[in-house]
């Protein structure tokens, strides 16, 4: 069975910080991971995936992730962060197969962002 | 505007009820799913469609019962309702693609289940 493990419920951080919102995962495969974000009032969005290549993707809105497979982490990381940036953020975890669009989830990291 | 519309977004029932949770989506999307996230558990896959044929339930009651009357429509209906159906029901699509599993699903906002 495949889990993901967020380990930090809620982050706080200052305007134009770094960040890092840990992401760890269970899967005997090789596993297809995501990171999606929830802004208040709203569905979640893609941030990022992972598949194969280089360990370190690029998204949206200047967050990046590093997938470590010996360490079975894909860890998001922004450089500076903007208030706008205060959200939920999801790390999920699929494998290979057959596409049925199950996604496992994290609980989520709630990442609030002082001005 | 909102490509994938779920209605309503907050729903009161009571205990034995039976309601029905709302999903369109606009963006010509060809597989539709639905996902739960309740108080204590992460977002849950609960069934997934394609070409409107149910091709995953991971869902153990009958009592949730998906209906998909058109190609953008996965509406489920939730029978018998108990407190611990409580939960946000997320429905979500993804574009027709290579397949595989690294399929982007775009999400609703959710519709806020209580059950009392």
């Amino acid at each position: 069975a495949q889990s993901v493990t967020q380990p930090d419920a809620r982050v706080t951080v200052s305007e134009g910080a770094s960040l890092q919102l840990r992401c760890k995962y269970s899967y005997s495969g090789t596993p297809y991971l995501f990171w999606y974000v929830q802004y208040p009032r709203q569905g979640l969005q893609l941030l990022l995936k992972y598949y194969s290549g280089d360990p370190v993707v690029q998204g949206v809105n200047g967050f990046e992730a590093e997938f470590i497979k010996s360490n079975s982490s894909f860890h998001l990381r922004k450089a500076s962060v903007h208030w706008s940036d205060s959200a939920v953020y999801f790390c999920a975890v699929s494998g290979t197969g057959a596409n049925t669009g199950k996604l496992t989830f994290g609980h989520g990291t709630i990442l609030r962002v002082h001005p | 505007d909102p490509k994938i519309i779920q209605k309503p977004k907050y729903l009161v029932a009571v205990t034995g009820s039976e309601k029905i949770l709302i999903c369109e989506q606009y963006l010509g999307h060809n597989a539709m799913y639905w996902y739960r996230q309740s108080a204590k558990k992460p977002l849950e896959f609960m069934f997934s469609y394609s070409y409107q044929k149910l091709m995953d339930n991971q869902t153990a009651s009958s009592r949730f019962q998906p209906q998909s009357s058109k190609k953008n429509h996965l509406d489920l209906q939730i029978t018998a309702l108990k407190p611990d159906d409580s939960a946000t029901y997320f429905c979500a699509s993804s574009p027709p693609g290579t397949g595989g599993a690294l399929e982007t699903l775009y999400f609703g906002s959710g519709t806020r289940l209580t059950v009392l």
